[in-house]
C-alpha cells in the first residue's frame, strides 16, 4: 500500500511560469516532509523540506506548502526555468524515525 | 564538503553470483541509508547504519546486508544474484536529529544482473 502518491506521472510547464506539483499521504505519523529533485543518471538532490508545525516553508524559487487535515503537499516553482525539468519525489518521514518514504516522482518538462 | 560518493557506478553481474557496494558519507555524516530503485517499485528504503550498527531495516529478503566501519563508509552486499536486483542502489548519509535529519544522496551503483 503506497503510503505517498504523486498522482501525475508528468507535468509540462512553459518556462517563467508556476509549476505545481502535488503530493498526498496516509500515513498521519508522517510529521517530516522533504522534495527532492532527480536528473537521470544521477542521485536524487535536495530541494526543500517542511515540518508538520508549519504549513509554508520558502526557499529562493521554492515554496512547499503543507495542509496536514488533508494530508496534501505540494511543490511550487516560481519561475519556472528549463533547467528544472527532471523528476521530482515527495518524501516523509515518521516521527522519530530515519527512512525516507517516497512517492513515485512527477517528471516536470518546463517548456523554453 | 565532498558530496557521498559510490562506487562503482556501473556493474554487470550473473545470476547467482554476489555483489559488493560501496559509500563513503559526507565528512561528519554518522548515518548511512541505502535505497533501491526500480522502475516498478520506485525508490524503497533497505537499511539504515549509525554508529556501525544497523538501526533500521526494510522489507527485504536477507540476501541483502550491509555493514558500517568506523570512519562511517559503509557496504552492501547482495548474495544469490536474482533478474528483479537489477536497479539502482542509492546511499544517502544524514546528521542531525532523528526524523529531521535531510539525506543526501550519492550517484547511485547501477547494477544489471543478467
Amino acid at each position: 500500500d503506497q503510503q505517498v502518491k504523486q498522482n501525475s506521472p508528468s507535468l509540462s510547464v512553459q518556462e517563467g511560469r508556476i509549476s505545481i506539483l502535488n503530493c498526498d499521504y496516509t500515513n498521519s505519523m508522517f510529521d517530516y516532509f522533504l522534495w527532492y529533485k532527480k536528473y537521470p543518471a544521477e542521485g536524487p538532490t535536495f530541494l526543500i523540506s517542511i515540518s508538520s508545525i508549519k504549513d509554508k516553508n520558502e526557499d529562493g524559487r521554492f515554496t512547499v506548502f503543507l495542509n496536514k487535515s488533508a494530508k496534501h503537499l505540494s511543490l511550487h516553482i516560481v519561475p519556472s526555468q528549463p533547467g528544472d525539468s527532471a523528476v521530482y519525489f515527495c518524501a516523509a518521514i515518521e516521527s522519530g524515525n530515519t527512512p525516507l518514504v517516497f512517492g513515485k516522482g512527477t517528471r516536470l518538462s518546463v517548456i523554453a | 564538503k565532498a558530496g557521498v560518493t559510490q562506487t562503482p557506478r556501473y556493474l554487470i553481474k550473473t545470476r547467482g553470483q554476489q555483489v559488493t557496494l560501496s559509500c563513503s558519507p559526507i565528512s561528519g555524516h554518522r548515518s548511512v541509508s541505502w535505497y533501491q530503485q526500480t522502475p516498478g517499485q520506485g525508490l524503497q528504503f533497505l537499511f539504515e547504519y549509525f554508529s556501525e550498527t544497523q538501526r533500521n531495516k526494510g522489507n527485504f529478503p536477507g540476501r541483502f546486508s550491509g555493514r558500517q566501519f568506523s570512519n562511517s563508509r559503509s557496504e552492501m552486499n547482495v548474495s544469490t544474484l536474482e533478474l528483479g536486483d537489477s536497479a539502482l542502489y542509492l546511499c544517502a548519509s544524514s546528521s542531525g536529529p532523528r526524523g529531521r535529519e535531510t539525506q543526501y544522496f550519492g550517484p547511485g551503483t547501477r547494477l544489471l544482473v543478467l
